[in-house]
C-alpha cells in the first residue's frame, strides 16, 4: 500500500503557527475518521499527539490541534517552540485493513 | 501507567532470523492489540503488521508476508515478532505499540524501540 503523502519540511519562527498537511486516498484517509499524528524526536519512540482526526490525549498542549476535509487531513501547531523541533507522521487505516503512515515532515523552528 | 519495554539491540548476519520481544505493563493485555512498526536508519515509518492479544488473530504488511510472524504470550504480557531471511534492507529500529483490539486505529503508546542490524 502506498503511504500517505506529506511535505518533506516546513519551518516556522517562534511563536507563529504552521500547518502540516497529509493527503490521501479515498481507501484510506478519506474513508476513515482516525487519522493519527505523531510527533518524533531524533533517537526517540514517536510520541501520539492527535489521534481521531481532532482529539487530544489527555495533558497534550492545546496548541496541537487536528482537522480533515476530504482526502486530506492537516496538523496545526499554534505558538511555535523551540522544543516543536521535530519529525511528524500522519497514519490512518486502510481498505486492505491495514495502517498506512504518510512519509514524515521535518519542523524546523527558525 | 503503560509502558511497553522492548528488548536489546541485535546484530545479525543476512538469511538470519530475529525475534524482538516488547513486554507490557499498566493495562489489561488482552483486551488491546499490538502492532509493529520499523524506521530504517533516516526513513520514516512502516507498518509490519498486528496481532490481536485477544485472540491471536494477525494481519501482516504484504511487503513482509512469509517472511514475519508475531504471536503473544498472555500469562507474560509480552509479544513478539521474528523476522526470518532477514536482508540488509531490514536494518532498521523496530517497535511495538498498542492498538485497539479491532486493529483499526492508530497506535498509542509505543515502546522504546529495538535496533537490528544486519551485517555480514
Amino acid at each position: 500500500q502506498s503511504a500517505l503523502t506529506q511535505p518533506a519540511s516546513v519551518s516556522g519562527s517562534p511563536g507563529q503557527s504552521i500547518t502540516i498537511s497529509c493527503s490521501g486516498t479515498s481507501s484510506d484517509l478519506g474513508s476513515y475518521d482516525v487519522v493519527t499524528w505523531y510527533q518524533q524526536h531524533p533517537g526517540k519512540a514517536p510520541k501520539l499527539l492527535v489521534y481521531e482526526v481532532n482529539k487530544r490525549p489527555s495533558g497534550l498542549s492545546n496548541r496541537f490541534s487536528g482537522s480533515k476535509s476530504g482526502n486530506t487531513a492537516s496538523l496545526t501547531i499554534s505558538g511555535l517552540q523551540a522544543e516543536d523541533e521535530a519529525d511528524y507522521y500522519c497514519c490512518s487505516f486502510s481498505d486492505s485493513r491495514t495502517l498506512v503512515f504518510g512519509g514524515g515532515t521535518k519542523l524546523t523552528v527558525l | 501507567q503503560v509502558q511497553l519495554v522492548q528488548s536489546g539491540p541485535e546484530v545479525k548476519k543476512p538469511g538470519a532470523s530475529v525475534k524482538v520481544s516488547c513486554k507490557a505493563s499498566g493495562y489489561t493485555f488482552t483486551s488491546y492489540g499490538i502492532t509493529w512498526v520499523r524506521q530504517a536508519p533516516g526513513q520514516g515509518l512502516e507498518w509490519m503488521g498486528w496481532i490481536s492479544a485477544n485472540n491471536g488473530y494477525t494481519k501482516y504488511a504484504q511487503k513482509v508476508q512469509g517472511r514475519v510472524t508475531m504471536t503473544t504470550d498472555t500469562s507474560t504480557s509480552t509479544a513478539y515478532m521474528e523476522l526470518r531471511s532477514l536482508r540488509s534492507d531490514d536494518m532498521a529500529v523496530y517497535y511495538c505499540a498498542r492498538v485497539w483490539p479491532t486493529g483499526t486505529f492508530c497506535p498509542d503508546y509505543w515502546g522504546q524501540g529495538t535496533l537490528v542490524t544486519v551485517s555480514s
